[in-house]
């Protein structure tokens, strides 16, 4: 098993679809986060989650729903999302207190 | 806040070194990463300074001047496999731990 897993690697999507993203790592880790990348932007930081507790909100709109059952699973459930959101969605993880971030592959996100 | 700079893109030439610069201003200072991004690929750990100097690691080094908020990723002998996006995230002092990341530069080795 690859260190961080992210499914599914694409998806398309209407507007007014629901539909999640889902993230498993496999380090033994503590700490998971969800980060937004657009074209030409910095990584964006959406969700960090601390030994399943949410730690931080950067501001995302309530159209994108975290939750995190367990230290090794994350989900980002989104709903009547906009043609801007389309981006790739990355997952990371690591252990609290050390310096590196795993990351997974992503999800490309198109909303149409 | 914090602000991170670092150029869009650069070319090199196989064989030949080509050094990245990222420049930031952050309230405080608490170590600066660079990742490696192939395209369609997750970002992978390259390096981390929290010290001023450079840390050499093979083909790759990294240096930090924390006075002058300034660092630069040093890749020697490139490769065509070097071609790819390389991000410079800073963590400041104090709150979060996580990092800020910049643009990212994308760099493309020709033949």
């Amino acid at each position: 098993e690859t260190g961080v897993t992210q499914t599914p690697r694409h998806l398309v999507m209407g507007m007014t679809n629901k539909k999640s993203l889902k993230c498993e790592q496999h380090l033994g880790h503590n700490a998971m986060y969800w980060y937004k990348q657009s074209a030409k932007k910095p990584l964006e930081l959406m969700f960090v989650y601390n030994f399943k507790e949410q730690t931080e909100n950067n501001s995302v709109p309530s159209r994108f729903s975290p939750e995190c059952p367990n230290s090794s699973h994350l989900f980002l459930h989104l709903h009547t999302l906009q043609p801007e959101d389309s981006a790739l969605y990355l997952c990371a993880s690591s252990q609290v207190g050390t310096d590196e971030q795993y990351f997974g592959p992503g999800t490309r996100l198109t909303v149409t | 806040g914090q602000n991170i700079d670092q150029p869009t893109e650069m070319t090199a030439t196989e064989g030949a070194i080509v050094q990245i610069n990222c420049t930031y201003q952050t309230s405080g200072f608490n170590g600066l990463f660079w990742y490696q991004q192939h395209a369609g690929e997750a970002p992978t750990f390259l390096s981390y300074n929290v010290l001023d100097g450079l840390e050499e690691k093979g083909r790759f080094s990294s240096f930090l001047s924390r006075s002058k908020g300034y660092s630069y990723l040093l890749l020697k002998e490139l490769q065509m496999k070097d071609s790819a996006s390389y991000l410079c995230a800073v963590r400041a002092s104090g709150g979060s731990y996580i990092p800020t990341f910049g643009r990212g530069t994308s760099l493309i080795v020709h033949p």
